[in-house]
């Protein structure tokens, strides 16, 4: 099956500090979602991003499907943004929601 | 904002109880997934329904693990004789299609921890 490798696995930051998480993964995908888990175990969808560049906010995200990567951007960091960050994928073998996620980045941002 | 709701969002039992998990998807989806998240491990796909059927199960457990998504009212996941290693927030997701499936949005999630 397709492997979803993150990095780094942890992060500590500053508050108002950036940050790029990375996603790597080892097939041609047709679906990528960016989700936060917060400390209070909710997940979260930040991004679908199969290919190209959003922004929301404080956060963008950006995935080269060529190359078989994304990124997570965020800049001025919060407090509120820590916790884990998830990155999954489906291949196109499937092609109707069965994601496969990646260990997760946690995060922890300090005042 | 009706997303996807879960409930019960903590449920308690002891070894051999059942455990029913509720999850009604947003309004218009028709695509139901759960999925598991066990301590110390990332989210691994359990199932996959559309409305009275059943899709793609092979990330269930061969026994005491059941789901369905009847025509009327919620998707269950059903756990029969629970072992402590049943123990994981169990999280519902819904699409409105299939088939490139755009995005899946997930509800809060249901923590089942077995005595």
């Amino acid at each position: 099956g397709i492997q979803v490798e993150q990095s780094p696995p942890d992060l500590i930051l500053q508050e108002g500090a950036n940050s790029t998480l990375r996603c790597n993964f080892s097939d041609s995908v047709n679906n990528l979602q960016w989700f936060h888990q917060n400390p209070w175990g909710q997940l979260i969808n930040l991004f679908y991003i199969p290919s190209g560049t959003k922004q929301n906010g404080r956060l963008s995200a950006t995935t080269v499907a060529t190359e078989r990567y994304s990124l997570l951007y965020i800049s001025s960091s919060q407090t509120t943004d820590s916790g884990v960050y998830f990155c999954a994928v489906e291949t196109g073998g499937t092609s109707y929601g069965k994601l496969t996620f990646g260990q997760g980045t946690i995060l922890t941002v300090h005042p | 904002n009706a997303g996807v709701m879960q409930n019960p969002r903590h449920l308690v039992r002891r070894r051999g109880q059942e455990a029913r998990l509720r999850c009604s998807p947003m309004k218009g989806h028709s695509h139901v997934y759960w999925y598991r998240q066990l301590p110390e491990e990332g989210l691994k796909f359990m199932v996959y329904l559309q409305k009275e059927n059943i899709i793609d199960e092979s990330g269930m457990p061969k026994e005491r693990f059941s789901a369905e998504f009847p025509k009327e009212g919620p998707s269950i996941l059903r756990i029969q004789q629970v072992v402590r290693g049943d123990s994981a927030a169990y999280f519902c997701a819904s699409s409105p299609r299939a088939g490139n499936t755009g995005e899946l949005f997930f509800g809060e999630g249901s923590r089942l921890t077995v005595l």
